[in-house]
């Protein structure tokens, strides 16, 4: 079955960066984009971007364009978000999730990622 | 890009029907039909109930339906039960290829 397993909870201090990891498997990796979406402790979701394994194409949201960078590995079936720079407003859960269309964007999520909490203090 | 405009919460007793409403603009809700459902229980990953405006994924009760009205997207639940207890996202199409989600409602079942 599809499935989405991230990488474990963080730690980081104050300006530093996190790498999140999102390893995929039951599907055709380069046949989905992918989407980050990040919820902060008791708040909604907020997305923050997305990329195309097929090409590495990106978008960002305008929110996180300085301050995060998504990549893929095709060979691993492995999505990355990394964020830099952190705050403490930066604490939150991030999601990976897959775009529902194959070979198109669509728009919308149809298999996310367990989460990993990303923790920012000093 | 501003948030879609959700109300903070809704409630209903078991067997009746609420509608969550999501509101937001000529440029995105207005323009497009890619707007997407999600629920999510407390401390758990949010999952997709709805695409395209009005479609179901394989799997979803056809309890949850969706419909669109100008610039509003809706989510109604109907025969409410206990387990639809939950926080709900509206999502859209944005300009560019982005989206943008709603603020989350709180679904109260008295």
């Amino acid at each position: 079955q599809v499935q989405l397993v991230q990488s474990g909870a963080e730690l980081k201090k104050p300006g530093a960066s996190v790498r999140v990891s999102c390893k995929t498997s039951g599907y055709t990796f380069t046949g989905h984009y992918m989407h980050w979406v990040r919820q902060a402790p008791g708040q909604g979701l907020e997305w923050m971007g997305w990329i195309n394994p097929k090409n590495g194409d990106t978008k960002y949201a305008q929110n996180f364009q300085a301050s995060v960078t998504m990549t893929t590995d095709a060979s691993s079936r492995t999505a990355y978000m990394e964020v830099n720079r952190l705050t403490s407003d930066d604490t939150a859960m991030y999601y990976c999730a897959r775009d529902g269309g194959p070979d198109f964007w669509s728009g919308w999520c149809d298999i996310w990622g367990q989460g990993t909490l990303v923790t920012v203090s000093s | 890009q501003s948030a879609l405009t959700q109300p903070a919460s809704v409630s209903g007793s078991p067997g009746q029907s609420i509608t969550i409403s999501c509101t937001g603009t000529s440029t995105d809700v207005g323009s497009y039909n890619l707007v997407s459902w999600y629920q999510q229980h407390p401390g758990k990953v949010p999952k997709f109930i709805i695409y395209e405006v009005t479609k179901r994924p394989s799997g979803v009760s056809n309890r949850f339906s969706g419909s669109k009205s100008g610039n509003t997207a809706s989510l109604t639940i109907s025969g409410l039960q206990a387990e639809d207890e939950a926080d709900y996202y509206c999502c859209t199409y944005a300009p560019s290829n982005t989206l943008v989600f709603g603020g989350g409602t709180k679904l109260t079942v008295l």
